[in-house]
């Protein structure tokens, strides 16, 4: 089956630790998305990639990183720096500029990350 | 910079009975793409239905349908016939173009009584 998966479900870190949330999609598709959501608001752009070794910074970057080595996986780091960390994590990764439908985005079943 | 609003943080609808959620957009582009998402209790998102601005035609999807009025910059949805697993918090999304990123409403939480 194709889809995204995201892992771990829910996650516990301590604070000051940095944490990396794992992205990995096997849809062939080439941009990828990592959002933010807290409770009572609407989805928030951290970063988005939309080809191998490229990446570009939403509109809440800060205290957050991402690489993308590889086609199928983004994933995003929570650095020490992000002052409020703890929220729902969501990955989403759009089709090919070239196929059916390129402006919509799949979504994977998220992570939520709790912070101490 | 684009925005995008949801006055209605919550609203309810009997089973079987019609519902409509309102969003209005704000953008200086002539073609665009609005979404509508769900997202039940599991957090999963769902994407329900699908504008695109250069269409003047309103999509429907089964039980699903958009009052899309591009000068007044609205994007309503409505549902009908609603059933119990319709309950969840809806999500109006814009987007530019391929390549564009996804700007989001605040969402509106739908109940729905049986």
């Amino acid at each position: 089956d194709g889809g995204i998966t995201q892992s771990p479900k829910y996650l516990f870190r301590k604070e000051g630790q940095n944490v990396t949330l794992s992205c990995e999609q096997n849809l062939n598709h080439d941009a990828m998305y990592w959002y933010r959501q807290d409770p009572g608001q609407g989805l928030r752009l951290i970063y988005y990639s939309q080809i191998v070794n490229d990446f570009q910074k939403g509109d809440i970057a800060e205290g957050y990183s991402v690489s993308r080595e590889k086609k199928e996986s983004f994933p995003l780091t929570v650095t020490s720096a992000q002052k409020n960390p703890t929220a729902f994590y969501l990955c989403a990764s759009s089709p090919p500029g070239t196929s059916l439908r390129p402006d919509e985005q799949y979504f994977g079943p998220g992570t939520r990350l709790t912070v101490t | 910079a684009q925005t995008v609003t949801q006055s209605q943080p919550e609203m309810s609808v009997q089973e079987a009975e019609t519902v409509t959620l309102s969003c209005t957009y704000d953008t200086s582009e002539s073609d665009y793409y609005l979404f509508w998402y769900k997202q039940p209790p599991s957090r999963q998102m769902i994407l329900v239905i699908r504008q695109e601005a250069y269409k003047q035609q309103n999509a429907t999807e089964n039980r699903f349908s958009v009052n899309f009025q591009k000068a007044a910059k609205s994007f309503s949805l409505k549902i009908s016939d609603s059933q119990l697993g319709d309950a969840a918090m809806y999500f109006c999304a814009y987007r530019r173009g391929y390549g564009n990123k996804l700007v989001f409403g605040a969402g509106t939480i739908l109940r729905v009584k049986s």
